[in-house]
This record gives structure tokens, C-alpha cells and sequence, in this order.
């Protein structure tokens, strides 16, 4: 079965420093995997994606992940955090070629940025 | 484009009452929705797979007599959370799949609706 692990339950960062945020998943085959951010009371928002390809994707909001087949990761980066990036993260794994099947998210990641 | 628009998206009800939530694609067609929730500071757990025309597939531990699920046409599902009780208060959050790229796993999720059942 698919299952995603967030391993950071919080982070915080200073405005202006790199950030990365862990993903690992568990699935046989080729996952599809994504990366939305949540705003407290808000729906879902989606940062970026990945298929297939080339394993760096790079996503709105100045974010990128690096999809590695060999760690079972998707790890979200972005090089300068802002205030306005304090929000909640999850990683989701869909499955390939199943167009019924929902997506799996991790438990999320709290995201806060200090000045 | 591939906008999901949810409503209400606050509602407040008394116990015993039933609530009805719906989920519209606006500007796609939509087979196949899905029904989340999430309690506070949690992540989103997957409720129920809706698909249009056809009885919706409850996930293990979810009463499918308690939330009620109609697809009736592509681009809207409604959920009801039938007799609520203030243990089904929650964030609940929908998701269409574009008939269009189906294959590619996407959702586009709601905004989300909060029920408080006092």
C-alpha cells in the first residue's frame, strides 16, 4: 500500500534562509508525487509535481523538488524563505495510471518563519 | 482553469440536524471527486471515492449511512453528514480529478468546508 512519511512535524526558519522539507514515500511502482500547501482555514494549493522525466521539477512560489528513485524521496527545497511561506506543507503520492485511485498525504509539515 | 469550488464553506448546525456540502467542478468535467477530512493539525484523510452515476467507495472505518455521497452529474458531488453530532465537527475538503488528464493523478481540490456541530 502507498503511504508518504513527513518526518518534520514542525520547522522554523529565519526570512531569508534556505529551506527543505522532507518527503519519503512507499509505493511499487512509479509514484505520481506532489507537493501542496495549505493556508490556515484554506483549501489546498498545489506547489508542483511530478510524472516523469527529469527529476528536479520546479514548482510556483519559487519552489522545487528533487524526485530520488534510490531514497524513496521528494524533497521540497526553496533557496530564500519569505514571511508569507508560513503555511502547512504536505507531500502526496498518487498512484500511475489509475485515474480512480485518491491521493495519500503525509501528516504535513508546519512551516514558520522567523524575522 | 480546473477550479473546484466548494460550499458552504462555514456552516454550524445543531446535533441531531443533517448538513448537506457540495463540491462543483466549474470549468471541467469531473468522473471521479473525493471527500476528505481533516481534524485540526492533522493531515487530510481520504473519506469516500465519489463517481458519477455509481455508488460512491467508503474508506475502512467511515459510516457510509452518516455521510451520504451523491455524484449526481460531472461537475457536482454533494456530501451530507446525516443526525450530526459535535464529534463530526471538522474541515471537510473535496477533490475532482479533470476527465481531461485523468491519468495524470492531479486533483484540484475545494476550499474546504468547517461544520461545527454544537
Amino acid at each position: 500500500a502507498q503511504s508518504v512519511t513527513q518526518p518534520d512535524i514542525h520547522i522554523t526558519v529565519s526570512e531569508g534562509a534556505s529551506l527543505e522539507l522532507r518527503c519519503n514515500y512507499s509505493y511499487g511502482a512509479t509514484p505520481y508525487l506532489f507537493w501542496y500547501v495549505q493556508s490556515p482555514g484554506q483549501g489546498l494549493q498545489l506547489l508542483l509535481k511530478y510524472f516523469s522525466g527529469d527529476t528536479l521539477v520546479q514548482g510556483i512560489k519559487g519552489f522545487e523538488a528533487e524526485f530520488k528513485r534510490s531514497q524513496s524521496s521528494f524533497n521540497l527545497r526553496k533557496p530564500s524563505v519569505h514571511w508569507s511561506d508560513a503555511a502547512e506543507y504536505f507531500c502526496a503520492v498518487g498512484t500511475a495510471n489509475q485515474a480512480g485511485t485518491a491521493l495519500i498525504f503525509g501528516k504535513g509539515t508546519t512551516l514558520s518563519v522567523s524575522s | 482553469g480546473a477550479v473546484v469550488s466548494q460550499h458552504p464553506s462555514w456552516v454550524i448546525c445543531k446535533s441531531g440536524t443533517s448538513v448537506k456540502i457540495e463540491c462543483r467542478s466549474l470549468d471541467f468535467q469531473a468522473t471521479t471527486m473525493f471527500w476528505y477530512r481533516q481534524f485540526p493539525k492533522q493531515s487530510l484523510m481520504l473519506m469516500a471515492t465519489s463517481n458519477e452515476g455509481s455508488k460512491a467507495t467508503y474508506e475502512q472505518g467511515v459510516e457510509k449511512d452518516k455521510f451520504l455521497i451523491n455524484h449526481a452529474s460531472l461537475t457536482l458531488s454533494t456530501l451530507t453528514v446525516t443526525s450530526a453530532h459535535p464529534e463530526d465537527s471538522s474541515f471537510y475538503i473535496c477533490s475532482a480529478r479533470d476527465d481531461r488528464v485523468r491519468n495524470t493523478g492531479e486533483l484540484f481540490f475545494g476550499e474546504g468546508s468547517r461544520l461545527t456541530v454544537l
